[in-house]
């Protein structure tokens, strides 16, 4: 089955700088690619999401790119702000329905 | 308009113990899911339904889960003889897509501790 990995664990940047969080997946077949942000002790909500036709998606501050050869995407996150401060999960999906694959998440504080 | 609904919030139970779990999804999504999140870690999928039947099982950990809907959308996941694995936020989500590629709206999960 699918099998997502997403790097940092991590990731702590300083108020106004940028942060960059990857995700690497197995199934080439995928051609769904959303993330989710999860503030503390509350439900994941999507932040934008991209399809295997597209290479980049950019929605404000937010960015997605897409390698399809390369079975990677990431997300860019500009001028970082405290309130972006949350947990970060990829996904993965488009092969079995609805069905999502997601990373491990990545915790993102921004110091103000 | 309403969002995706789940009850209890919080549910402790002893080992051994059945429970069900509640999802009242967005009036008018067919697709609904069923995922598993443990402290730290990432959602795991255990469910898919596709208006009332589950085409899709392949995420159920074992025997002990099961997960119906009814009626198109209310959904219930029952675990029966909890163990304290089992220990988890259980997220609901429901879609509007039935191709699988759009947004997942979640609930706000149900805590679940096996003492």
């Amino acid at each position: 089955g699918e099998n997502v990995e997403q790097h940092p664990s991590t990731l702590s940047v300083q108020e106004g700088d940028s942060a960059v969080i990857k995700c690497t997946y197995s199934d080439s077949a995928s051609n769904y690619f959303p993330w989710y942000k999860q503030e503390l002790g509350k439900r994941p909500q999507l932040i934008i999401d991209i399809r295997s036709n597209v290479g980049e998606k950019k929605d404000q501050r937010i960015a997605v790119t897409l390698n399809k050869t390369a079975k990677h995407f990431s997300l860019h996150i500009t001028e970082t702000q405290p309130e972006d401060s949350a947990v970060y999960f990829c996904a993965t999906g488009g092969t079995s329905y609805g069905k999502l694959t997601f990373g491990q998440g990545t915790i993102l504080t921004v110091h103000p | 308009g309403a969002g995706v609904s789940q009850s209890p919030s919080n549910k402790v139970t002893e080992k051994g113990k059945d429970v069900e779990l509640r999802c009242d999804p967005i009036s008018g999504h067919t697709a609904l899911y069923w995922y598993r999140q443990s402290l730290g870690q990432g959602l795991e999928f255990l469910i898919y339904f596709q208006g009332n039947s589950a085409p899709d099982k392949s995420g159920l950990p074992s025997d002990r889960f099961s997960a119906e809907r009814t009626g198109g959308s209310v959904s219930t996941l029952t675990i029966q003889r909890t163990q304290q694995e089992d220990s988890a936020v259980y997220l609901c989500a429901s879609s509007l897509d039935l191709a699988g590629v759009g947004e997942q709206y979640f609930g706000p999960g149900t805590r679940l501790t096996v003492t």
